[in-house]
């Protein structure tokens, strides 16, 4: 059974910080790789999509690799600012067609 | 991208009463809809995977005679709680695919239901 897990739960850090969130799964046989973004209490907005054959995929100062035989993907967040605090959540599309989420990283941005 | 709107985005019931939630591709076919649970603080749980013209299939421990899921068309998907109780409050959260398995999946708002 497919599992996702991502590291760190939590993190806080001052404005302008580069940083990384990391995601990983248990089953490499995904078509893809999502990560999202959820503000408290909404719903999810999707951040950048990774096919299993892609290895990246950048938007403004988002950054996503993907290495599907380590099982691992990671967001980079370029000079992070107070409006990127939000959780964030990674899910593989897997080859039994379900969405699997991982527990999501709490992101703080302090002014 | 494609939009999937989802409603309501909140609701109040009564114990013992019935919430139907809608789900729909506003510009997109989708075969494909998922329907999931969110406890505050946690990430989200699926709950069950319907296919238009089909039954819904359900995630072990997921009551399929409490929650009933209905894809009648390649654009709505509907998930009624019959008989709510207060252990029913949550966010559910639908999404939306076609029949391309390398498509982005696109999702609802969320819809916060509270049973008191």
């Amino acid at each position: 059974k497919q599992e996702v897990t991502q590291i760190p739960a939590a993190l806080s850090v001052p404005e302008g910080e580069n940083l990384v969130l990391n995601c990983s799964f248990t089953d490499s046989a995904i078509y893809n790789l999502q990560w999202f973004r959820q503000d408290p209490g909404k719903g999810l907005t999707s951040l950048l999509l990774i096919q299993s054959s892609q290895r990246e995929q950048t938007s403004g100062r988002l950054n996503a690799s993907l290495d599907k035989s380590s099982g691992r993907s990671t967001l980079y967040i370029a000079a992070s600012q107070p409006g990127d605090s939000a959780t964030y959540l990674c899910a593989v599309f897997d080859s039994g067609q379900n969405f699997v989420f991982g527990p999501g990283t709490r992101l703080s941005v302090l002014p | 991208g494609a939009v999937v709107s989802q409603h309501p985005s909140w609701v109040i019931c009564k114990s013992g009463t019935s919430v139907k939630i809608e789900c729909r591709s506003l510009d997109f076919q989708a075969t494909t809809m998922f329907w999931y649970r969110q406890f505050p603080k946690q990430s989200l749980m699926l709950m069950a995977t319907s296919n238009e013209g089909s039954k819904a299939t359900y995630e072990q421990g997921v009551e399929k005679d409490k929650f009933l899921i209905n894809h009648a068309s390649l654009t709505l998907s509907t998930l009624t709680v019959t008989s709510a109780h207060p252990e029913d409050s949550s966010f559910y959260i639908c999404s939306a695919s076609s029949s391309n398995w390398n498509t982005e999946a696109f999702f609802g708002q969320g819809t916060r239901l509270t049973v008191v």
